[in-house]
């Protein structure tokens, strides 16, 4: 069964470095997120992304937030210069992008940024 | 906005007990639902969903009904194992241009042998 892939499954990190969590969607899924999970609290929307733009973006994905798809089958989130704030589980999931249709979520990266 | 709401955690029940978690949510339109688990040291997983107004999902002995009349989607099933603790999510996606999945807050669940 196809699944999403994310890498690595744990970041430890410097505040103040930056970040790039990395994520091989569905492969003919054409519309791709980012979503972060705070320990203890709700899974929360960062960021969708379609036809090779951000389509939407919540008020957490500031400028320090940035996402590409490189190569056409990795998606790539960057936090250019990390805060502890930022130390949570970031999920990437992918769609086809259809009404109805759900999205797929990768394991997760945990970062910790210290 | 949309917004989900979820029975507070958390909850601890025996094993073969009856399980009910109750979602509740707002939203413009006629929105997908979702119930997301994530088991202990994993990501997300869809569990079940329903996509329009009185259709019931189930999976794994769990099932919800989409009722439209009390905008809920409430979690059940009948008979709870150890391996269901978890963190259970209600869900919706609009079908109002978006695409992002708006979360409730998460319910912890325990089972207890």
């Amino acid at each position: 069964e196809p699944e999403v892939t994310q890498t690595p499954s744990h970041q430890v990190t410097q505040m103040g470095q930056e970040v790039i969590l990395r994520c091989v969607p569905i492969s003919n899924h054409l519309y791709f997120y980012w979503y972060r999970q705070i320990l203890g609290q709700k899974v929360e929307f960062l960021v969708s992304f379609y036809n090779n733009e951000i389509s939407e973006k919540s008020e957490i994905f500031d400028d320090q937030f940035s996402v590409e798809r490189p190569d056409g089958s990795n998606f790539t989130l960057k936090i250019r210069s990390t805060k502890l704030e930022d130390s949570a589980m970031y999920f990437c999931a992918s769609g086809e992008g259809q009404v109805y249709t759900e999205a797929f979520f990768g394991q997760g990266t945990r970062l910790t940024v210290v | 906005g949309d917004s989900v709401t979820q029975m507070e955690g958390p909850v601890t029940l025996s094993e073969e007990a009856f399980l009910t978690i109750n979602c509740t949510y707002t939203a413009t339109g006629y929105p997908s639902l979702f119930w997301y688990v994530q088991y202990p040291g994993e990501g997300l997983q869809l569990l079940l969903k329903a996509t329009k107004a009185d259709d019931k999902g189930s999976n794994k002995g769990f099932e919800a009904t989409y009722r439209k009349e009390t905008t809920s989607f409430h979690l059940e099933k009948g008979s709870v194992q150890v391996s269901d603790s978890a963190v259970y999510f209600c869900a919706l996606l609009s079908n109002f241009g978006n695409e992002k999945l708006t979360f409730g807050t998460g319910t912890r669940l325990t089972i207890i042998p």
